[in-house]
């Protein structure tokens, strides 16, 4: 059975850095694209970038390229979103998603439970 | 600011038929597939329609997507009191170096 499985809820300051996490189980972790979606307090998905984990290959949504990063590590079958100085504006559940086919950027089949990142002073 | 531009929200009463639509661009809906996704509030979204018009495994065929150039829709047929929720269509952007996926704003379905 596939699962996402991702760290739980963070409450930070503006200008404090935070990484959250998805562990990926029930398949091959380097053959399927794992994206990240943002969704802000009663607003719709917005998809923030891809990263392909058997050779890190990563892609940004021009939205939000340079504010945040995306990595994996193949050995723990685990994502990774972090911030370097977050915003008050980043305060949103986030969540992670694994296309439907390999090799396949969209049709996002299995998503992680979500992790809630509110910031606030 | 969407790109893919769905309706706020939809309403029917139980049993009957909804349509939600989906307007895209011919670099976004009209160069790739369409998705189509479903979110109880409080939940992860779920995919219930992929490539325009298929079905998950275990998604009922009370639900049904089309496309037509640069618009889809998602048809849901027999309306329940379990399908109240947010949808949300989604695709592929080329419009942009390496792609996108973009989402609609989101269609909140009422049902009466």
């Amino acid at each position: 059975e596939v699962q996402l499985v991702q760290s739980g809820a963070e409450v930070k300051k503006p200008g404090e850095s935070l990484k959250i996490s998805c562990q990926a189980s029930g398949y091959t972790f380097t053959s399927y694209w794992i994206a990240w979606v943002r969704q802000r307090p009663g607003k719709g998905l917005e998809w923030l970038g891809i990263i392909y984990p058997r050779d890190s290959d990563t892609r940004y949504s021009p939205s939000f390229q340079g504010q945040i990063t995306i990595s994996a590590d193949k050995s723990i079958s685990t994502a990774y979103l972090q911030w370097s100085n977050l915003k008050a504006a980043d305060t949103a559940t986030y969540y992670c998603a694994r296309p439907r086919q390999q090799l396949v950027r969209w049709a996002l089949d299995y998503w992680g439970q979500g992790t809630l990142v509110t910031v606030s002073a | 600011q969407s790109v893919l531009t769905q309706p706020p929200s939809v309403s029917a009463a139980p049993g009957q038929k909804v349509t939600i639509s989906c307007s895209g661009s011919r670099s976004s809906v009209g160069n790739s597939f369409v998705s189509w996704y479903q979110q109880v509030p409080g939940t992860a979204p779920r995919l219930l329609i992929y490539d325009d018009d298929q079905r998950p495994s275990g998604i009922p065929d009370r639900f049904s997507g089309s496309k037509s150039a640069t618009s889809a829709s998602l048809d849901i047929t027999g309306l329940q009191t379990g399908d109240e929720a947010d949808y949300y269509c989604g695709t592929w952007d080329s419009s942009v170096s390496f792609g996108r996926v973009i989402f609609g704003g989101g269609t909140k379905l009422t049902v009466l």
